[in-house]
Parts: structure tokens; sequence; C-alpha cells
């Protein structure tokens, strides 16, 4: 079955720099790249996804990157600010399969 | 609209007393359905998998159990809890089909005692 593997486990930036978060997978079928963003106490929330027919997507500040060659993926972050502090899952999916997610990324943005 | 119910916020149970945690789903039909744990470590464990109606997938061996009893209903249960069921539980649903978004729940905040 998909296995999704996710880098760095914790990662702090100072405000206004950018972050990246790393994930790699390995069923090669699988053609769905959603990353949540998962507040203290709440559930995760979806902030951008992907699709294996596209190789990059961007939504202000947030954009993803899909590498299928080398099946990866990463999450960048631009100008990060204190509210973006959270813990940071990516997922893969293939088809209308099940929805296995990475380990989990707490950032920190220092201000 | 649709939304996702997720019931008890939080709850304290004994080792060895029965559990039942329930999530609803509205405003779809023939969703998706799961239960993930999430432990102290972060990361989200997928426990079951539900596709339809009576059809559960059990990801991990363990000591819960899940029901589907109607389409949009789904049920995590266990007869006796251990202290290593401790953990933060969460439903989530997508529609049927590939591409699609997930949806999850508050959240239940399970302490075994």
């Amino acid at each position: 079955g998909e296995n999704v593997e996710q880098h760095p486990s914790t990662l702090s930036v100072q405000e206004g720099d950018s972050a990246v978060i790393k994930c790699t997978y390995s069923d090669s079928a699988s053609n769905y790249f959603p990353w949540y963003k998962q507040e203290l106490g709440k559930g995760p929330q979806l902030i951008i996804d992907i699709r294996s027919n596209v190789g990059e997507k961007k939504d202000q500040r947030i954009a993803v990157t899909l590498n299928k060659t080398a099946k990866h993926f990463s999450l960048h972050i631009t100008e990060t600010q204190p509210e973006d502090s959270a813990v940071y899952f990516c997922a893969a999916r293939k088809g209308g399969g099940k929805l296995i997610f990475g380990q989990g990324t707490e950032l920190s943005v220092k201000p | 609209s649709q939304t996702i119910h997720q019931w008890p916020a939080t709850l304290v149970q004994p080792v060895g007393s029965p559990l039942s945690l329930e999530c609803t789903v509205e405003g779809t039909s023939n969703p998706n359905l799961y239960w993930y744990r999430q432990a102290a470590g972060r990361g989200l464990q997928l426990l079951f998998y539900s596709v339809g109606i009576g059809q559960i997938s059990s990801e991990v061996p363990q000591n819960l159990s899940a029901s589907r009893p109607q389409d949009r209903q789904f049920i995590l249960s266990s007869k006796k809890l251990l202290l290593s069921d401790s953990g933060f539980y969460l439903c989530a649903w997508h529609q049927q089909g590939g591409g699609t978004e997930a949806f999850f729940g508050q959240g239940t905040r399970l302490t075994v005692v």
C-alpha cells in the first residue's frame, strides 16, 4: 500500500522567511496530493492540493510542487507570519482510494 | 453545504470500559468515511476506512472496531478500553471518486485512565 514520508518533523523560521516541507510517496499510481494545516486541538483543514496532471500550483503565499518521476511533492510558504505556526500534513491518494498521511511537520514562525 | 459532526469533543474513560464515538455527515450521499487516530507524536494513523454501508476496512490490528449502520454515519467502538487507546480521534469524509478534498471533524480527545 501507499506510504508517505514527510520531512522535517519540526521547522522554525523567522517571520518573513520562507518555509519548505517535503514529502515522498511510494505508490506511483497516486494522483491526488493535498496539504493540511492543523491548529492545536482542532481537525486538519485543507490549505492546498495538487493533482498528478499538474506540476505546480500556487495560492497567494502558498505553493505546492509535484515531481511525479521522483515521487515527491513539496509545500512552500513565503513571507511567513506567526499565524502560519501549526502542524502541516501532506497526504497522497490513488483514485478514490484511501487517503494516507505523512507524519506531520510542526512549523514555528518566530516574530 | 456539507458538514461533518463528531462527538463528544472530550472523553475520559476508565480502563476496561466500552467506547462509542459517533460521526455523521450532512449534505452529501455515499461518502467515503475514515477514522484516524493521532497520538502525541502528531502522525495521523488510519484506523478504518469505509466506502459504503457495512463495508469497513480495518487498517491496523487493534482493540477497536468500526461500523457504518447508515450511509452517513460512522461509529468507532471498543468493548474494553486500554490505556494505549488514549489519543485524538478524527473522523473524515470525501466524495467518491478521485481528487476530491477530504473534510475532517473537530476530533475527540479520549483519555483512558
